[in-house]
């Protein structure tokens, strides 16, 4: 497709559980981000890939966050034993070389994620 | 590291007043700024950006903003309200290093 896919839109699971959030960018762009929407918090930064550089994962709020991104591509976010507070919308946006620049993210329409 | 403050979270107009979102940004490089527009159930949009050039900025839908480096400032404005500028703000700050950081959002209302 011509825009950022993030799947799956919606997932319910049980406090405690292994969760997989997947993101497919738009070809060619060589920035990844992902961020988290949480109701009344704004947009919270996560973690950064750009190119084959070592990601910035300054944002990951604790151990049981981690990211990976294969091939320069599709990226995966795993949220391990999961807690009430990680409820939140996941974006995942990309960008072309220099989004400094240009400014121009790309955002999915993010995955919903409730964490019973 | 860089970081954005929007000093309202809710903003109310009534349609054809100005509008005034604040912004005030903290950085220790020459940094490039932006402001991102996310209406219901809508994905995030690039409304406008300042990247060294003229400091004062035209976006889309008349929106536009101003930089200016002594007050740490870009604040975002818009003549005259319509009920579809409803919607959240974000403002945006990068530094060289690429990484783009949100504020919180302004949640702005229209009153017909």
């Amino acid at each position: 497709g011509a825009g950022v896919s993030q799947s799956p839109s919606n997932k319910v699971t049980e406090k405690g559980k292994d969760v997989e959030l997947r993101c497919d960018p738009i070809s060619g762009h060589t920035a990844l981000y992902w961020y988290r929407q949480s109701l009344g918090q704004g947009l919270e930064f996560l973690i950064y890939f750009q190119g084959n550089s070592a990601p910035d994962k300054s944002g990951l709020p604790s151990d049981r966050f981690s990211a990976e991104r294969t091939g320069g591509s599709v990226s995966t976010l795993t949220i391990q034993r999961t807690q009430q507070e990680d409820s939140a919308v996941y974006l995942c946006a990309s960008s072309l070389f220099r989004p400094r620049r240009t400014g121009e993210l790309f955002f999915g329409e993010g995955s919903r994620l409730t964490v019973l | 590291a860089q970081s954005v403050t929007q000093l309202d979270s809710h903003v109310s107009v009534s349609e054809g007043t100005p509008v005034l979102l604040r912004c005030n940004y903290s950085s220790s490089y020459s940094p490039s700024l932006f402001w991102y527009v996310q209406h219901p159930n809508k994905g995030l949009q690039l409304l406008l950006k300042y990247t060294s050039a003229a400091t004062l900025v035209k976006g889309i839908n008349g929106f536009e903003a101003e930089f200016k480096k002594s007050e740490t400032s870009f604040h975002l404005t818009k003549p005259s309200a319509h009920m579809s500028d409803a919607a959240e703000y974000f403002c945006v700050v990068s530094e060289g290093n690429n990484d783009m950081r949100f504020g919180a959002g302004t949640r702005l209302t229209v009153k017909p």
